[in-house]
């Protein structure tokens, strides 16, 4: 069966600082890959989406980047932090093909609070 | 313009009550899909239902019920006999032609 791991799980910050959260699936491959950010009390924002490796789409201009090194990985990155970017940040696959395309599978998500 | 709205912010209801959560969306695409997904307190969110554009029948599982009219641009979802476990936040989302859109969720609050 597929999983999804998102890692860490939660992370605090300083302004300024880098960053780097991780996503892997297992048990698919050449799955599309998808960052989300959720601000507090709010809804789902997509940061980022990918078809494949290296090929990224990004929804909206700001200070984060995402990376595709590999089939199965999602890396959302930054330079430096800023306060408005504390968020919940979920990671998702959907399958290209079969009955259960389209469906978007969600990891347990990062709490990051930037100080 | 692609938009998924669920103007029930917060409901609560007690405990073996019927609730039904309302979503509107709006697509010009002539094939697509709606989800409904819960996020309980822990954050991950689950994949409840998917439904295409053609296929308007209703479904049911277990105490889940889902009605898509697309006269009304409408895919809402009502549980039956409702349980505290079912406390969390519910999204809406549509997919058209590559990417999704969320609403901005409803939380129901399931008291005992």
């Amino acid at each position: 069966s597929q999983t999804i791991h998102q890692w860490p799980a939660t992370l605090v910050q300083p302004v300024g600082s880098p960053l780097s959260l991780e996503c892997t699936v297992e048990g698919t491959s050449n799955p599309n890959l998808y960052w989300y950010r959720q601000a507090a009390g709010r809804g789902l924002q997509l940061l980022f989406y990918s078809v494949g490796i290296g090929q990224i789409s990004s929804e909206v201009p700001q200070n984060l980047s995402a990376s595709r090194p590999q089939d199965r990985q999602f890396i959302l990155s930054s330079k430096k932090l800023l306060l408005s970017d504390s968020g919940f940040y979920l990671c998702a696959w959907s399958p290209r093909l079969g009955l259960a395309k389209n469906i978007q599978y969600f990891g347990a998500g990062t709490r990051l609070s930037v100080l | 313009a692609q938009k998924v709205t669920q103007a029930q912010t917060e409901i609560s209801v007690v405990e073996k009550e019927d609730v039904t959560l309302d979503c509107v969306y709006e697509t010009r695409d002539t094939t697509y899909y709606l989800f409904w997904y819960k996020q309980p307190p822990s954050g991950e969110l689950v994949f409840l239902i998917r439904r295409n554009s053609f296929d308007e029948q209703n479904e049911i599982s277990g105490r889940y019920s889902w009605n898509f009219q697309k006269s009304t641009s409408s895919f809402n979802f009502t549980i039956t006999a409702s349980q505290v476990v079912d406390s969390a936040v519910y999204f809406c989302a549509l997919f058209g032609t590559y990417k999704y859109i969320f609403g901005t969720g409803t939380r129901l609050k399931v008291l005992a």
